[in-house]
């Protein structure tokens, strides 16, 4: 497997502008995460889902943002309009998550490589 | 609700040292633990998952040990390289919560 992808690895844009980032998750996985990271405030999860379904968006910082799965291998985190306070890195993870078993590799969350954001 | 704490937030070491990083979690109701080693610019990953039954994980000079009832977890680090270098994370998968809780990082540098 290609592990999580995310795409682009790299933005720059002007405030005010609508910025989509995107996330394959690992096949067959049923969780996906999306992250934010800055210096100031480290990591922070802003929305999960399970199943393709919105969990938790408890984290997500206002109504600018957005995020949807519209399908197990697809995932969207949109900003609009951006603002120059949203420059960070955006990664996304996926995992299987299941209540009990002994594998050891169930529930191992994996990060995709990060969208660095600079919004000017 | 969940907190993980890591200290000292950096460390400094000569290479050839044995050395432990900490992580403490303040609710011992988990599904699993897992660390985390992050490079400069770069993504997680994943170094080692200890479930919520076990009591140590082991990958290559890696060693991780977690004791659940006191809320600790422990990695150890054999004859450190300057490779080694990196920030290390914890998390915990709480019960009753399909989401990790991250620890803020412990940045290791490993002098040659």
């Amino acid at each position: 497997d290609a592990g999580v992808i995310q795409s682009p690895r790299h933005e720059v844009t002007e405030m005010g502008q609508e910025v989509t980032l995107r996330c394959k998750p690992i096949s067959g996985h049923n969780s996906l995460f999306w992250y934010r990271q800055t210096m100031m405030r480290g990591l922070e999860l802003l929305i999960y889902f399970n199943n393709n379904v919105p969990i938790d968006d408890s984290g997500m910082p206002e109504d600018r943002f957005s995020a949807k799965m519209p399908n197990a291998s697809f995932s969207t985190l949109k900003i609009q309009p951006s603002e120059p306070r949203d420059s960070a890195v955006y990664f996304c993870a996926s995992h299987y998550f299941i209540l009990a078993g002994a594998d050891k590799s169930n529930n191992e969350q994996f990060f995709g490589p990060g969208t660095r954001l600079t919004v000017l | 609700k969940q907190e993980v704490t890591q200290i000292p937030a950096a460390l400094s070491v000569p290479e050839g040292e044995n050395l432990v990083l900490n992580c403490s979690f303040t609710d011992s109701a988990i599904y699993n633990l897992q660390w985390f080693r992050q490079d400069p610019g770069k993504g997680l990953t994943s170094l080692l998952l200890i479930q919520s039954s076990q009591r140590e994980q082991t990958s290559g000079r890696l060693n991780a040990s977690l004791d659940k009832s006191s809320g600790r977890s422990t990695l150890y680090i054999a004859a450190s390289q300057p490779g080694d270098s990196a920030t290390y994370l914890c998390a915990v998968y709480t019960v009753g919560n399909s989401k990790l809780t991250f620890g803020k990082g412990i940045t290791l540098s490993v002098r040659p």
